[in-house]
Formats: C-alpha cells, sequence, structure tokens
C-alpha cells in the first residue's frame, strides 16, 4: 500500500511569490491535515480537510490556503511568500475521519524563500 | 498551546530499555495521549496511543498514570534505528470546538552504541 506522497519535495521561491504544494493520501483515506514544522516553532498544526471540507484550522494568516478534491487528495497554497514561510510542510491522512486514531505522515516538502 | 511537556533531550544505551517520560496534568477525561517520533530529515511516525489503559504494541509500551496526569513510553530494546525527536501529544479542542493534534518541541532521545 503507497504511503502519503508529497509533491514536490524541495523547492524555492522568492518573496511576494505564491506556491502550491500537493499531497496524496494513502487510499481510502478520508481526513487529510497539514502540518508547518520550522527549527524555531517546531511542528504547528495549518490545517484538516476531511470529505472536501476543512473541519479544524490552526493560527495562521489567510496567506494560508488549503483544498481537498473528490479523490481526497489536498493541495495547500501560500501567498505572498515571506522569508519566514521557509520550512519543512507535513501532510498527514488518517483513515476514518474520527478524532481519534492514527496519522499517517509524508515525507514533507522542504520550502525555501529567498 | 502545547498542553505536554517532555525532557528536551535523553540518552539511552543501545540494548537498554529507553523510558521517555510526558507530563499532561491539564488533560481531559475524554483526551487520548499520542505518542510520534521524527527521524532526521522523515515525517513524523506514530506509536502508540492510549486513553487510560496502559498499552502495548511492536513498536513500545505507554503507560499512563492513574491520574493520567502523566505517561511514560517505554522502547523495551533500543537500537541505534530508535534515534529520533520522540513528541507526546494530547488531543486538543480548542474554544469553538476544534480538534488539533499539538506537537511540542519533544524529546530528543540518542542511543549510545
Amino acid at each position: 500500500k503507497a504511503g502519503v506522497t508529497q509533491t514536490p519535495r524541495y523547492l524555492i521561491k522568492t518573496r511576494g511569490q505564491q506556491v502550491t504544494l500537493s499531497c496524496s493520501p494513502i487510499s481510502g483515506h478520508r481526513s487529510v491535515s497539514w502540518y508547518q514544522q520550522t527549527p524555531g516553532q517546531g511542528l504547528q498544526f495549518l490545517f484538516e480537510y476531511f470529505s472536501e471540507t476543512q473541519r479544524n484550522k490552526g493560527n495562521f494568516p489567510g496567506r494560508f490556503s488549503g483544498r481537498q478534491f473528490s479523490n481526497s487528495r489536498s493541495e495547500m497554497n501560500v501567498s505572498t511568500l515571506e522569508l519566514g514561510d521557509s520550512a519543512l510542510y507535513l501532510c498527514a491522512s488518517s483513515p476514518t475521519g474520527e478524532r481519534t486514531g492514527e496519522l499517517f505522515f509524508g515525507e514533507g516538502s522542504r520550502l525555501t524563500v529567498l | 498551546d502545547a498542553k505536554t511537556t517532555q525532557p528536551p533531550s535523553m540518552d539511552c544505551a543501545e540494548g537498554r530499555a529507553a523510558n521517555l517520560p510526558c507530563n499532561h496534568s491539564t488533560i481531559s477525561g475524554n483526551e487520548y495521549v499520542y505518542w510520534y517520533r521524527q527521524i532526521h530529515s522523515q515525517g513524523p511516525q506514530y506509536i502508540i496511543h492510549g486513553l487510560k489503559n496502559n498499552e502495548t504494541n511492536e513498536m513500545a509500551s505507554l503507560i499512563i498514570t492513574e491520574d493520567r496526569k502523566s505517561s511514560t513510553l517505554i522502547l523495551p530494546h533500543a537500537t541505534l534505528r530508535d534515534t529520533a525527536v520522540y513528541y507526546c501529544i494530547v488531543r486538543v479542542e480548542d474554544d469553538f470546538g476544534n480538534e488539533k493534534l499539538t506537537f511540542g518541541t519533544g524529546t530528543r532521545l540518542t542511543i549510545i552504541p
């Protein structure tokens, strides 16, 4: 069974640009969550999608957005990039969408903003 | 706003049991404790979770105190591959009824040959 797949794995952008990251969950998983990881702030929750609906949202500005498609694949977008957006962006999927259960993480997309 | 407290780092000799403590003194009655680990440059990996009973799986054991204010993750026979950052997490519900995993800073466990 394939794991969670995130693309691209690495990317470099400049300030002011926007970026879209993609996540393909494990087949059959309907819940997808996004996290940002930086050395200073650690792992921080961005948002969670279940059945194409955003169910939970963390404390990030509106520049950070996401969506989920009918096949459960998810994308997140960051507009007007800032230097502080440089981070590892992790996607995780969950089989049931229930509020208990393990998360399966991808390898992440490492974004560098210059 | 993490609800867990862990020591920042620990060492353990290879082959010995690694005992990683976690305090979660404000845990609510229906909140689960989860443990994940993250090996350098990889995504976090689920280890185990529990509510109030001790749990064991092929990777580890989780011991939760009777008052549920703390727990210990036990890796029974640590190997070099267990070197990682270990996160103890309580699934938090905010004022709006949203639930999320709040990871905190974790414990960096180093297995010594």
